[in-house]
């Protein structure tokens, strides 16, 4: 079967650096991606990995390790505008159907 | 160069009615992908369409869900004889394609959120 995970919630403080995981079982992999969800709001888009290693884009940074179904998040420098969802997907080996987590829910606290 | 435009915003339908969902693309892309986003749950596929075809309907309900995305137009997602259980925001995303690139992300529309009474 198909299945993301990822944790739920997570809490941390301005100025503050946070890593969220996800794991991921699926058929097959054509990518990972890393969306940001304000609460009401549409995923915007954060992060793609299709290749094992370290992207890094300003205060975010994600990370894939294919042999291992792991992925995470950095992001440095937290603000408190980063509180929101961030959902990790994986695109499946059809090439075009997004497989999403559940979201974990970050905090940001002065 | 506008995002992706879905209307209505909020919608509110008694059981038993229909609900039509529009989204339109950005501009230049011809690809459409419709999610459905239940309360504590993550976003969940529905169907893949290009024009005036649907390419991918594996996540789409058995019964009294359809969609189309004419070849003019807004792609609308419908849901025939509404019950409480459809209630959720719904996701429009496009992109301008999915070969060529090694990847083409998918670009969100605000969404449509859908309450049954």
């Amino acid at each position: 079967g198909q299945n993301i995970d990822q944790p739920t919630e997570m809490t941390a403080t301005e100025g503050a650096i946070v890593q969220i995981n996800c794991t991921y079982q699926t058929s097959g992999f054509n990518g990972l991606f890393w969306y940001q969800q304000h609460a009401g709001e549409a995923p915007t888009f954060l992060s793609y990995n299709v290749l094992d290693g370290l992207e890094e884009k300003g205060r975010f940074s994600s990370f894939l390790s294919r042999s291992k179904g792991y992925s995470y998040l950095l992001l440095k420098e937290l603000q408190m505008k980063d509180s929101a969802s961030y959902l990790c997907a994986v695109r499946d080996q059809a090439g075009t159907a997004l497989i999403f987590g559940k979201g974990t829910t970050l905090s940001v606290s002065s | 160069n506008a995002g992706v435009m879905q209307n209505p915003r909020h919608l509110v339908r008694r059981r038993g009615q229909e609900a039509r969902l529009r989204c339109s693309p950005m501009k230049g892309h011809s690809h459409v992908y419709w999610y459905r986003q239940l309360p504590e749950e993550g976003l969940k596929f529905m169907v893949y369409l290009q024009k005036e075809n649907i390419i991918d309907e594996s996540g789409m309900p058995k019964e009294r869900f359809s969609a189309e995305f004419p070849k003019e137009g807004p792609s609308i997602l419908r849901i025939q004889q509404v019950v409480r259980g459809d209630s959720a925001a719904y996701f429009c995303a496009s992109s301008p394609g999915t070969s060529g690139r090694a990847h083409y992300e998918q670009y969100f529309g605000p969404g449509t959120r859908l309450t049954v009474t």
